[in-house]
């Protein structure tokens, strides 16, 4: 079984760029979960969907940050305008069912902006 | 607002060592506790997860434990090698999804 898909898996940009990550969930699963991990912190949930729905998105800087799953498959995160705080792991991870089943993470993409 | 701590944040034990890595919570209306791995630069790795209705889990040399009323789930591992060297994160599932900031682990031979 295919885990998830990330890409890309650096980028570098300058700050007032603008960037995309893309995420492939594991097939079949309803949840996909955006991540955001700063150097020698735990993970920040950014945005969580079900299917095409969104169930969570709190803590997205939605000035900044909009993310979309479109057909409740792939997803993509954008940053526009990047600013230098943003500099980061973006995690993406998927699961059969929240809060009951197993989370599954792809590599990340790491992201400097200077 | 869920609150999760790990501890110790670092740990560094000769090869051979029995292990025990905390997390506490504060919210226990937890649906399910999942403990991952996370290498230097790579994804997480999900190493266990508890359903809040189970008391622990095992897998190969790794068991957790869960007490809900109390906030805390317990990792342990026996007779850690040097592959076991990794930051080790726990995730109390509510709500709201966080973690904790992790134990750094390194096992030397």
């Amino acid at each position: 079984e295919a885990g998830v898909a990330q890409s890309p898996r650096y980028k570098i940009i300058e700050k007032r760029q603008s960037v995309a990550f893309w995420c492939n969930p594991i097939s079949g699963h309803a949840t996909l979960y955006w991540y955001q991990q700063i150097l020698g912190q735990g993970p920040k949930l950014l945005i969580q969907f079900q299917n095409n729905g969104v169930v969570d998105d709190s803590q997205l800087p939605k000035d900044r940050f909009s993310a979309e799953r479109l057909k409740g498959v792939d997803s993509t995160l954008k940053i526009q305008p990047a600013k230098l705080e943003d500099s980061a792991v973006y995690l993406c991870a998927s699961s059969l069912v929240a809060g009951v089943d197993e989370q599954f993470f792809g590599p990340g993409t790491r992201l400097t902006v200077l | 607002k869920q609150e999760v701590t790990q501890i110790p944040a670092a740990l560094s034990v000769p090869e051979g060592e029995n292990l025990v890595l905390n997390c506490s919570f504060t919210d226990s209306a937890i649906y399910n506790l999942q403990w991952f791995r996370q290498d230097p630069g790579k994804g997480l790795t999900s190493l266990l997860l508890i359903q809040s209705s189970q008391r622990e889990q095992t897998s190969g040399r790794l068991n957790a434990s869960l007490d809900k009323s109390s906030g805390r789930s317990t990792l342990y591992i026996a007779a850690s090698q040097p592959g076991d060297s990794a930051t080790y994160l726990c995730q109390p599932n509510t709500d709201k999804l966080i973690f904790g900031t992790g134990t750094r682990l390194q096992v030397f031979p």
